[in-house]
This record gives structure tokens, sequence and C-alpha cells, in this order.
């Protein structure tokens, strides 16, 4: 069953403490994406990957940290330097850049 | 790549035909128009999309004016189930290919 899977649905972290989340895809695509949204907002990009070992900052960059060193796994890491993290996070994934793309599930990130 | 310009929310009546419009005046020639939709607390999943022509799968008509700057996606017999935030976004095959910007979208709902 071909899919983008995020991991954990729900994640609770302290003030000041880094967090990875993970997604994973095993449709075979090359580029991977991960947005940020917020309450009744749309999707803002943070980084997004063309290809393993290479990724570009979108327009949200700040306070967070990427690596592409599988063409399944494109982790996010939220630093304590992100002023306001808890959001809702999407991973996403496409063939190449310029087709569509499929999202996971989603992770809700709540720093306290 | 161009930015687009939706109503933030509309209504349908159940059964009827939802006709969602999007502006995209500053379309380049390469850019392509695509659908996406977002089901309260899910991630978005692509329903369509298209260049200059028209097109129509089994979830919905994607229409394109001649001259570009604007698109309507048609969904023929709504149903509650469609009730859902709306994407429209334009992307290119170009060095930006990746920075697809996805805006608040228009938050349909189908009512009874």
């Amino acid at each position: 069953d071909g899919g983008i899977t995020q991991s954990p649905k729900y994640l609770f972290r302290k003030e000041g403490q880094n967090v990875t989340l993970s997604c994973e895809q095993n449709l075979n695509h090359d580029a991977m994406y991960w947005y940020r949204q917020d309450p009744g907002q749309g999707l803002r990009l943070i980084y997004y990957s063309q290809i393993v070992n290479d990724f570009q900052k979108g327009d949200i960059a700040e306070g967070y940290s990427v690596s592409r060193e599988k063409k399944e796994s494109f982790p996010l890491t939220v630093t304590s330097a992100q002023k306001n993290p808890t959001a809702f996070y999407l991973c996403a994934s496409s063939a190449t850049l310029t087709y569509e793309q499929y999202f996971g599930p989603g992770t809700r990130l709540t720093v306290t | 790549d161009a930015k687009t310009t939706q109503p933030p929310s509309m209504d349908c009546a159940e059964g009827r035909a939802a006709n969602l419009p999007c502006n995209h005046s500053t379309i380049s020639g390469n850019e392509y128009v695509y659908w996406y939709r977002q089901i309260h607390s899910q991630g978005p999943q692509y329903i369509i999309h298209g260049l200059k022509n028209n097109e129509t799968n089994e979830m919905a008509s994607l229409i394109i004016t001649e001259d570009r700057k604007s698109s309507t996606l048609i969904l023929p017999h709504a149903t509650l189930r469609d009730t859902a935030v709306y994407y429209c976004i334009v992307k290119g095959a170009n060095t930006n290919a990746g920075k697809s910007t996805f805006g608040d979208g228009t938050t349909l709902t189908v009512k009874p």
C-alpha cells in the first residue's frame, strides 16, 4: 500500500527542546516537501528536496533543519530557535518538482 | 511561481454543481494550474491540474480561460463530503518549481 507516513500524529515538547518529525514515502518519488500550517491559514513551505542529498529553503526555513540521506525519508527538525513551533506540520512528495504532490496525514506539534 | 486569488468562502447545496473560481493573472506560459483540497485536520489531496485545455477526471472538471488568467474548478454534484478548503496553485517547470504557494484557499461548505 503506497503512500506517505508521518509519525507521530500528535507530539508534545517542552520549550527549548529540539524535536524531529518523521516523514517516509514508498512512492519512489524524487521530490519531498515540508509545510507548516497554522489555524485557519494556508500552507507555508519550510524546505523542499529535489533529490537525495539536496534540499532548498522555502519561505519560512528559519528555526528548522532537514536532511535527505535516503530517497524515502525527509525528516524535519524543529529547533529551539524556532520562536513559535506549535503548528500542524505536513510532509508531501512528488515524482519530480513539477508533478502533483501527495501529502501525509500531518503531525500536530505542541510546544509548551 | 505566479500567485493566485480565491474567494475565502462559498456555499453550495448538496447535489448541485460547485463552481470554485481562481484568478492567476500573472501566470506564465509554462505554468500549470493545480487544485487540491483539504478536509479538516487532514493532509491536502490532489484533485486535478491543467495547462490550457479543459480537463476532467473522476473527481472534478477544470475550466481554464483562453488567456489562462483564471480558472474554475467544477464539482458536478457536490456532496456533504466535499466540504473542505480548496487550494488553487500554479506550478511551473523552472528553477522555482519547488516553491508552490498555497494561499488560504476557498472554504466550500456543502449544505443539505
